[in-house]
């Protein structure tokens, strides 16, 4: 079975300066990963995901995420936060052949004015 | 093109009442999730319908929860007796094929259990 741990449950930035979501997944297989955010009282939206091609993916309104295989990590980053970026963050985990699909249990990003 | 629609968006019951959600995915995709979100968690797969048939089914409740997707398309989701542990939000999701694949989200029915 597949897991992941998103290592912060809360995360405060001042806006305009960098973003940093972390991510670790377990997988007994290649798995896809996928950053989606959740708005308040809105459906959850996929930010980007990796699917064993690059491992710097780049996603909506300039988040970028790196797989790295020997750290088993996945983190979301955004070299500056926009007030707008404020909302809950969750890594999701999962492999085709098992038709498992794991979230985390989120971190909720504040941006400060 | 049109996303994945559910209803209602908020309900508030009685313990032991029964309530259903409704779900329309994206038309085409073939695949189709129903995710319970309770408050301060991620959401957790409840059941998963590829077409009419069901492929994961494993983290339902089947003494009181209840799915089905006649016809492939819409989907229904129903609790009866709802307990208070049952308050949550219902995600509905939708994806062209199956698990791997980018899923799309609906807004949610958020349910609450007196």
């Amino acid at each position: 079975a597949q897991s992941v741990t998103q290592l912060d449950s809360h995360v405060s930035v001042s806006e305009g300066t960098p973003v940093l979501l972390r991510c670790n997944y377990s997988s007994s297989y290649s798995p896809s990963l996928f950053w989606y955010v959740q708005h308040p009282n809105k459906g959850l939206q996929l930010l980007l995901k990796y699917t064993s091609a690059a491992t710097l993916v780049k996603g909506i309104n300039g988040f970028e995420a790196e797989f790295k295989k020997s750290e088993t990590s996945f983190h979301l980053t955004k070299p500056s936060a926009h007030m707008s970026d404020a909302a809950e963050y969750f890594c999701v985990v999962s492999v085709r052949n098992n038709n498992d699909m794991r979230f985390g249990a989120g971190t909720r990003l504040t941006v400060k004015p | 093109e049109a996303g994945v629609a559910q209803s209602p968006r908020y309900k508030i019951i009685e313990k032991r009442q029964s309530v259903a959600f409704w779900c329309n995915p994206i038309s085409g995709h073939a695949t189709l999730y129903w995710y319970q979100q309770i408050l301060g968690q991620g959401p957790k797969l409840l059941i998963q319908f590829q077409n009419n048939g069901v492929v994961d089914d494993s983290q339902l409740p089947k003494d009181r929860f209840s799915a089905e997707r006649l016809k492939g398309v819409d989907s229904t989701l129903k609790i009866q007796p709802a307990k208070l542990e049952d308050s949550a939000v219902y995600l509905c999701a939708s994806s062209p094929f199956g698990v791997g694949e980018t899923q799309y989200f609906g807004p949610g029915t958020r349910l609450l259990v007196l």
